[in-house]
């Protein structure tokens, strides 16, 4: 499976701007990029996803690089309620039609009144 | 709409002992997953199921099994329990063929005595 590198935890402060990075260097042609959040004691949360172009959307913005080794999920203006754990998964098809997300470790983001 | 909803929500079992746990997806999505999540080995895959058919299975020993009915409920079963099965189990339900955006649920903690 492919698989995704990032930071184990980041701090930024409140009502500002926070770029999580990921580093998904054996990502297939046919992988679909993923974010989701998991906040304290709750399910993980989908943020966003792309193949190629960046992408908005009302929760962030995903900045996809060129040769798609890497990708920044961006949260415009970090609030207190930002604060979880941030996942970038790859996502594909395997057999049967069935759609498939593999998570790694994520990015644990503290958000700092 | 109602979001995904799992239960129970906790529960202990003793080494040895089966458990099923249940999960009823957003209404109209057909499409069901199951994750496992411990602090260790984090957010792992364990099947997922579309139209009563499981589509995908990941690797986990064959003691886990599921199903899922023809409202898409789903079940998961987990038999002769072992301590490293405590975990929070996850469900997760989306759309036909839009399996990008799953809606996860709260969570099952099951722990294991």
């Amino acid at each position: 499976d492919a698989k995704t590198t990032q930071p184990n935890s980041m701090e930024s402060n409140e009502e500002e701007p926070v770029h999580l990075p990921c580093n998904h260097s054996t990502i297939s042609g046919t992988d679909y990029i993923h974010w989701y959040r998991q906040l304290p004691s709750q399910g993980p949360e989908y943020v966003i996803h792309g193949l190629t172009s960046n992408v908005n959307n009302r929760m962030a913005s995903l900045a996809i690089a060129e040769d798609r080794k890497s990708s920044t999920l961006i949260l415009h203006r970090a609030t207190l309620r930002d604060a979880a754990v941030y996942y970038c998964i790859l996502g594909g098809w395997s057999g049967a039609g069935s759609y498939q997300l593999t998570f790694g470790k994520g990015t644990k983001l503290s958000v700092i009144p | 709409k109602a979001g995904v909803t799992q239960t129970p929500r906790y529960l202990i079992k003793t080494r040895g002992q089966q458990v099923t746990l249940s999960c009823s997806p957003i209404s109209g999505h057909r499409s069901v997953s199951w994750y496992q999540q411990t602090p260790g080995q984090g957010l792992q895959f364990l099947f997922e199921y579309f139209s009563e058919t499981q589509r995908n299975k990941g690797n986990f020993p064959g003691r886990f099994s599921g199903r899922q009915f023809s409202n898409s409920r789903s079940e998961m079963n987990v038999s002769t329990l072992e301590l490293g099965d405590s975990a929070l189990y996850l469900c997760a339900s989306s759309l036909a063929g839009q399996s990008y955006e799953q809606y996860f649920g709260p969570g099952t903690r099951l722990t294991v005595t």
